[in-house]
């Protein structure tokens, strides 16, 4: 059974960076993907990005463009997700959700745990 | 980007009673189009995948249908367990995309 672990919770300053990690375990495919899927306070679901590990390729959404990188460590099967230039509307439980599309989206059939970020001065 | 415009916003019910939720899609999204549950301070789990496949483990009470731009999740015969929130989800396209959500309480 895949197992998504992701890191702890954060508080930024605005302005500030943060990288969430998100390590995968278990039977996952070769060709998976991580995705980066966040969640306001009492809002729903937003796509941000996703990385196939195993070709080292990203795809981001528009409107994260410039301020998010996502990453992938093969070697320890972890992806990363990392926003800059934080403000308060950033506030929001980050997750990561694998897909078995290799460079097709598809279905997210295993989800991480969640990680709130809290941006506040 | 495909808008994905769930119906209803919310949604209150009694036990045993069959629930109907639709999406609609802006564009033609083939069969790409996938089912949620997401109980409150849980993470978003997989009900339907490909509008109408069913997922292991999921309770047969839950079935989807329909293709192109609409579709629909059907809850047959609601157990108060089934309080939560439903999402739809495209994957045809990049960016993917995710309907607004449907609340469903249960009375």
């Amino acid at each position: 059974q895949v197992q998504l672990v992701q890191s702890g919770i954060e508080v930024k300053k605005p302005g500030s960076s943060v990288k969430v990690s998100c390590k995968a375990s278990g039977g996952i495919s070769s060709t998976y993907a991580i995705n980066w899927v966040r969640q306001a306070p009492g809002q729903g679901l937003e796509w941000m990005g996703r990385i196939i590990p195993i070709l080292d390729v990203a795809n981001y959404a528009q409107r994260f463009q410039g301020r998010v990188t996502i990453t992938a460590d093969k070697s320890t099967s972890t992806a990363y997700m990392e926003l800059s230039s934080l403000r308060s509307e950033d506030t929001a439980i980050y997750y990561c959700a694998t897909d078995q599309g290799g460079s097709y989206s598809a279905y997210f059939d295993f989800w991480g745990q969640g990680t709130l970020v809290t941006v506040s001065s | 980007e495909i808008v994905l415009t769930q119906s209803p916003d919310f949604q209150s019910v009694t036990p045993k009673e069959k629930v109907t939720i639709t999406c609609r899609a802006s564009q033609n999204v083939g069969s790409s189009l996938h089912w949620y549950q997401q109980k409150p301070d849980q993470s978003p789990k997989l009900l339907i995948k490909y509008a109408y496949q069913s997922i292991s483990g999921v309770p047969s009470r839950f079935s989807g249908s329909g293709s192109g731009t609409d579709f629909t999740l059907t809850v047959n015969s609601l157990e108060a367990e089934d309080a939560a929130t439903y999402y739809c989800h495209q994957s045809s396209s990049l960016p993917v995309t995710f309907g607004q959500g449907t609340r469903l309480e249960i009375k």
